[in-house]
């Protein structure tokens, strides 16, 4: 299994530029997550979904949204960049009844 | 807002010695993890504890949770220098199916 993977894993975008973050599981996980991380603050959730055709919002959802299509695939859309989401992102994913959750290698953003 | 605080934010200590570091979070919790990240890489989860468990133990790695004070602790003994990691502490509440994350001590371990 490839586990969680995600693409791009560098990317720089001008303010205002849209973009979409991929990540797909390959263990029929039904829950899936987007993280994002900067210096001291740990990890913030910005959106997680526990199936197909469900979404809802972490901590911090302003400025991305999600949809979730397929099992597998749980894509993250910037929708108008901006330079406080340099960031970067983190794709998780877990299964079953367990808690621990499988992470990506994450994609760094650069908004200038 | 973070649901755990970690610290120490950094820790710096000599192979073979141990390496505790505490986490603190706000509201009642279902469980606890503590998840490893070496630098420039995902999350590795290391070790859960159920909100009705007091200590864990996996390896050279021990847990302990006290939820009258809201506070966990990680000790990594005989540390080694590839334990040279950020380490952060994971709560999830009940009925609900967010995880959140704490800010993560830094540990170096050296030779």
């Amino acid at each position: 299994n490839a586990g969680v993977t995600q693409t791009p894993k560098f990317q720089v975008l001008k303010t205002g530029q849209s973009m979409t973050l991929q990540c797909a599981q390959d263990m029929n996980h039904e829950y899936m997550s987007w993280y994002r991380q900067d210096p001291g603050m740990g990890l913030r959730l910005i959106h997680y979904s526990v199936g197909a055709g469900i979404t809802d919002q972490g901590e911090v959802p302003n400025g991305y949204n999600v949809s979730r299509s397929t099992t597998e695939d749980f894509p993250l859309r910037l929708l108008s960049a901006a330079p406080s989401q340099t960031s970067v992102y983190f794709c998780a994913s877990k299964g079953g009844i367990a808690y621990e959750q499988y992470f990506g290698p994450g994609t760094r953003l650069t908004v200038t | 807002s973070q649901q755990g605080e970690e610290d120490p934010q950094a820790l710096s200590i000599q192979e073979g010695e141990n390496a505790t570091m505490n986490c603190s979070y706000k509201t009642s919790i279902n469980n606890l993890q503590w998840y490893r990240q070496n630098s420039g890489r995902g999350l590795v989860h290391l070790i859960l504890i159920r909100s009705n468990e007091r200590e864990k133990h996996s390896g050279r790695l021990r847990v302990t949770l006290d939820t009258s004070k809201k506070s966990s602790s990680l000790l990594i003994t005989a540390s080694r220098a590839a334990d040279t990691a950020s380490y952060f502490c994971a709560t999830d509440r009940w009925n609900t199916d967010k995880l959140i994350f704490g800010t993560g001590t830094r540990l170096q371990v050296f030779p």
